[in-house]
């Protein structure tokens, strides 16, 4: 893997699944994984940055986990509202530029009551 | 944390024409970044606004394109020139505060006809 690949590219869910996405990335060279949540018309807003092979980090009901190992995060999110529509996106530092991200291209999520 | 404004907020353009977008922080920060999200594609860097230097262009995108000012800490413009179709897209603002996550402004939705 060159760059940063998500899949699925969207998910619909009903209210109350829990669900999961994934993010992809070199495995080498590896500094950090962030993780934004991009609500229609709003700022895209930072959830995680992640950094040691291993992490687990969680914010109320969204949690992800990270292997720099085999270049993989996953994005959990715990009993579905509508209010988590939204386009989740991760993003690996560029090598080097440590501020300067190569973004996936998200995966989008909708939430039905 | 940073507070990003810009503006426009969305804007419909006539191929040929240039539009300058602002980006207005409520602090001041050394770099700022402008990102262009294209339809279907992912979050792409387009350069970086330096305060006192000129502004440093990523891989397949130029200065006579997108020209960009940065008058001081807290301000920088980017103007899309000569516009086609293609460069419809959300053109977003964003800073680092050093700690690795990014802050992003609203976007501007520009749509060229």
């Amino acid at each position: 893997i060159l760059n940063v690949e998500q899949s699925p590219q969207s998910l619909h869910v009903q209210e109350g699944d829990s669900t999961n996405f994934t993010c992809s990335f070199p495995s080498s060279n590896f500094y950090a994984l962030h993780w934004y949540r991009w609500e229609t018309a709003k700022s895209p807003e930072a959830l995680f940055v992640m950094t040691l092979n291993g992490d687990e980090k969680k914010k109320g009901r969204i949690s992800a986990t990270l292997n720099t190992k085999e270049g993989y995060s996953y994005l959990y999110i715990k009993g579905s509202q509508p209010e988590d529509s939204a386009t989740y996106l991760c993003a690996r530092p560029r090598r080097g530029a440590t501020n300067k991200l190569i973004f996936g291209t998200g995966t989008l999520l909708a939430v039905q009551p | 944390s940073a507070v990003i404004s810009q503006k426009p907020s969305r804007d419909i353009c006539q191929r040929g024409t240039s539009l300058t977008i602002q980006c207005q922080v409520d602090s001041q920060v050394t770099m700022m970044f402008w990102y262009r999200q294209q339809p279907g594609q992912s979050l792409t860097l387009i350069a970086t606004a330096n305060q006192g230097s000129e502004a440093t262009y990523e891989s397949g995108f130029v200065i006579d394109k997108f020209p960009i000012s940065r008058p001081n800490l807290t301000f920088s413009t980017l103007t899309v020139s000569n516009m086609s179709p293609e460069d419809s897209s959300i053109y977003l603002c964003s800073v680092s505060l050093g700690a690795g996550e990014l802050f992003f402004g609203e976007g501007s939705r520009l749509t060229v006809l």
